[in-house]
């Protein structure tokens, strides 16, 4: 399988809820960020994580990352409908100027 | 807030014909890619640019595709001689640093190819 597969494919939860999507890699990692991407529009950074960082916050987002188990969650808290959205991660292998994305998990938010 | 501008918006083409799409990265950035997502798929890497070099490129980025930053401002990608299986959404992404930081992505030039 390839390096950063998301987890769910697809998740739809109340606004209020919280999302939490996962996404395990293969390689090791200098960071691993995670991407909005609205239909049909451009992909928008929302956090960036180092190796050595376990967990970060930025607003509603919480992200964690296991190099152990070579995975990592994002948390939205609190969901609103504009979250609707894919979320992508990405990871850093340090080999080569470039990250490798995922498949993605499309998130929707009913209101 | 300074963005990645991309044209044209969406571009349709006859199979075979050449194409080339535009990009106007953030100005104080040094690295420049190009990304493809073909509809419902993952977002694929196509090829990363600094110092006016190729740094790195994917299998994807075969002889039918060229990048060139023709001037200070311009970045774009040419697809010498496009087959139906070019059609995608085409990102262009532009960042401060290599590997470390974040991208920041313009809004995708829609190809067609038909």
């Amino acid at each position: 399988s390839q390096q950063g597969e998301e987890d769910p494919q697809a998740l739809s939860i109340q606004e209020g809820e919280n999302a939490t999507m996962n996404c395990s890699y293969k390689t090791s990692i200098n960071n691993l960020q995670w991407y909005r991407q609205n239909s049909g529009r451009g992909l928008v950074h929302l956090i960036l994580i180092r190796s050595n960082e376990r967990e970060k916050h930025s607003g509603r987002l919480r992200v964690t990352l296991d190099t152990s188990k070579k995975s990592s969650s994002l948390l939205i808290t609190a969901s609103r409908a504009a979250d609707t959205a894919s979320y992508f991660c990405a990871t850093d292998t340090g080999r080569g100027n470039m990250l490798t994305f995922g498949g993605g998990t499309r998130l929707m938010v009913k209101p | 807030e300074p963005e990645v501008t991309q044209t044209p918006s969406h571009q349709v083409t006859q199979m075979g014909q050449e194409v080339i799409l535009r990009c106007v990265p953030i100005s104080n950035h040094l690295y420049f890619y190009w990304y493809r997502q073909i509809l419902g798929q993952k977002v694929e890497f196509l090829v990363s640019f600094y110092n006016n070099e190729i740094s790195e490129k994917s299998e994807i980025f075969d002889d039918q595709f060229s990048v060139e930053r023709p001037d200070g401002s311009n970045f774009t990608l040419k697809i010498r001689s496009t087959k139906l299986e070019d059609s995608a959404m085409y990102f262009c992404a532009s960042g401060e640093v290599a590997n470390t930081g974040e991208l920041f992505f313009g809004e995708g030039s829609r190809l067609t190819v038909l």
